[in-house]
């Protein structure tokens, strides 16, 4: 499968604790997106890379979210001290993101937190 | 920033119908215009798209239009199937950095 994976598929954890997710996008991708979707919400923009430069993060970022993409390649989001309000689909996409070609995202599976 | 605003957030047809899903955004600056499909428990998918410099674009039985000047667009699904359900997200790009969606329409399609 080349598509756009995500792991963990699930993760529950408890407020306060720290949570990590990766994202691996399609092989030669140069651009990755992060989402965030809620119950019954369109996704919501996090941030985006052009290989590992982070071009852009949403003001739903808050402090205690961080990604990196070090390499270019893989990605990971990660989330101090939980609380309740971050409960939700984290979705990834990824995209050619080469001036001039066609840059459709591809989307992950999405990982599904859950803070207790 | 970008609004995009989508109607209806759910919609009824009976198989073998046609449905439409429209949305607006606010940002002239938009250019890019994609469409969702969203399976439970499974993450978006592309159905069709449409570039700012087209008006219309039909592949097989879905189509999407746009309308610049009144800042809206569609989703256009003929001859709908059961397995058409599922919720449709519209979207809209500046150049594909930041891409804002719609809170998305849950089509149900009764046999």
């Amino acid at each position: 499968d080349t598509g756009v994976s995500q792991d963990p598929r699930h993760k529950i954890t408890k407020r306060g604790q720290n949570v990590t997710f990766r994202c691996d996008p399609i092989s030669e991708h140069n651009r990755l997106y992060w989402y965030r979707q809620t119950l019954g919400q369109g996704p919501e923009f996090l941030t985006y890379f052009q290989n590992e430069a982070q071009l852009e993060k949403s003001r739903l970022l808050s402090d205690r979210f961080s990604a990196e993409r070090p390499k270019g390649s893989f990605s990971t989001l990660e989330i101090q001290r939980t609380e309740q309000g971050d409960s939700a689909m984290y979705l990834c996409a990824s995209s050619q993101g080469r001036s001039g070609s066609y840059n459709e995202q591809f989307f992950g599976p999405g990982t599904r937190l859950t803070v207790l | 920033g970008e609004n995009v605003e989508q109607h209806p957030s759910t919609l009824s047809v009976q198989e073998g119908d046609s449905a439409v899903i429209k949305c607006t955004y606010s940002d002239s600056a938009s250019n890019y215009f994609p469409w969702y499909k969203q399976e439970l428990g499974k993450g978006p998918q592309l159905i069709i798209d449409i570039r700012s410099n087209v008006g219309e674009k039909k592949d097989q039985r879905i189509a999407v239009t746009l309308n610049k000047t009144a800042k809206h667009f569609s989703l256009h699904i003929t001859e709908t199937q059961p397995e058409d359900s599922a919720v449709y997200f519209c979207a809209a790009s500046y150049n594909f950095n930041k891409f804002y969606f719609g809170s998305g329409t849950k089509l149900n399609v009764k046999p």
